[in-house]
This record gives structure tokens, C-alpha cells and sequence, in this order.
């Protein structure tokens, strides 16, 4: 089946620094999404990026479907990014696979 | 802001009871889907729809069914609950014609003594 890796699996960074996230893909992908997900549990849908380069806020997402894979850019983190970041491909018949997640701890 | 509910939020189930957790949205997506996450595995994909009357099998079906009544409910069925079905599980919808965009529900925690 479809399988998407990401990296690092966890990641500790001071407030202001910026944050480099990973994800590989196995299989075509359509586009990658990234989501955030809360201590506690609920999912965000944060980007949705079927190639190139995209960015809301201080997120920066980056596809490149031929090369099966992507990368989220945060800059300048805050404590509330706090969190688990998921990659998600989309592949045939609008599947989404997830990665396992990047947990992000961001501290004063 | 698109609507995802969940019901229940928590359940305490017995080895070879039946299961029925609920999914409804308000978005008009046609596009459901029910997850279940573990740790060490992420988010598995079990059974999802394209609509109404529509059931597809995701990634890990075995030991679940689901049902997609109207465009606006889809539910997961554990006909015999076994504890290796403990997990959270959650619902999402979406809709094709904007990207695929999912709205998640905030999950139900199941715990199969």
C-alpha cells in the first residue's frame, strides 16, 4: 500500500527559530497535505499542496510529486506551535495516507 | 467554519459486543472517511465514501463495517469488538472539488475490555 515517511520524528526548537519538516512518499501522490494536530487530539487541515511551492502565514509548504516528496517550512516558532504535524499524500480515488507525524515541541 | 461531530466521545465496549460509533457533518461534502490512530502507526484508513449508499474499504477493514445512510452520516460498525480494536478513532469529511480539504471530528477514544 501507500506509504509516507517523515522526518524527523521529533523535533525541539527556542522561540524564533524555524522548523524543517520532511515527507516521503512511496507511490504517486496528487498533492500532500499537512495538518496539525492538537495535544489532546483534533486535526487541522493547515496546507494543501498538489506541487510547488505554497505558503499561508509562516508556513511554507513545498511538493514535488516527481520526486515523491514534500517539506512544511515554519518560521519563526512560537510555543503555540506546539504540536504533532502530520504529512498526508493523496493518491488514487482521493485516498489520504498519513505519515506517523513530527512532533514539534517549541520552548521560551 | 466546516462541522465534523462525533458520537461518542468515549466508549467502554466488552469482547464481542457490537460497536456503532457516528460521524455527521454539516458541510455538504460527499466524501467520509473513518480513521483509527495508534501509537507507533499514525492514522489507518478503514472504510471510507464518495456518498450516500457508497462504502469503500480503506487500508485495514478487517473486523469493521461502515454505512453512509445520507450524504450527511457515515458510521463505523464493530460487529464484535475485540481489545485489539481499542484505539481513537476518527471521522473526516471532504470534498474533491476544493482540494480535498478534510475536516476532522475531534475523535472517540473506544476501549475494548
Amino acid at each position: 500500500g501507500q506509504q509516507v515517511q517523515q522526518s524527523p520524528a521529533s523535533l525541539v526548537l527556542q522561540e524564533g527559530e524555524n522548523a524543517e519538516l520532511q515527507c516521503n512518499f512511496s507511490s504517486t501522490a496528487t498533492r500532500l497535505q499537512w495538518f496539525y494536530q492538537r495535544p489532546g487530539g483534533s486535526l487541522v487541515s493547515l496546507l494543501s499542496n498538489p506541487s510547488g511551492t505554497k505558503h499561508t502565514g509562516r508556513l511554507t509548504s513545498t511538493t514535488v510529486t516527481k520526486e515523491r516528496r514534500g517539506s512544511l517550512h515554519i518560521s519563526s516558532s512560537q510555543i503555540t506551535d506546539s504540536g504533532t504535524y502530520l504529512c498526508a499524500m493523496v493518491g488514487t480515488g482521493s485516498k489520504l495516507s498519513f505519515g506517523k507525524g513530527a512532533k514539534l515541541t517549541v520552548s521560551p | 467554519e466546516a462541522a465534523v461531530t462525533q458520537s461518542p466521545r468515549n466508549k467502554v465496549a466488552v469482547t464481542g459486543g457490537k460497536v456503532t460509533l457516528s460521524c455527521n457533518q454539516t458541510n455538504n461534502h460527499n466524501n467520509m472517511y473513518w480513521y483509527r490512530q495508534d501509537t507507533g502507526h499514525g492514522l489507518r484508513l478503514i472504510h471510507y465514501s464518495y456518498g450516500a449508499g457508497s462504502t469503500e474499504k480503506g487500508d485495514i477493514p478487517d473486523g469493521y463495517k461502515a454505512s453512509r445512510p445520507s450524504q450527511e452520516n457515515f458510521s463505523l460498525i464493530l460487529e464484535l469488538a475485540t481489545p485489539s480494536q481499542t484505539s481513537v478513532y476518527f471521522c473526516a469529511s471532504g470534498d474533491q472539488g476544493r482540494g480535498e480539504r478534510l475536516f476532522f471530528g475531534h475523535g472517540t477514544k473506544l476501549s475494548v475490555l
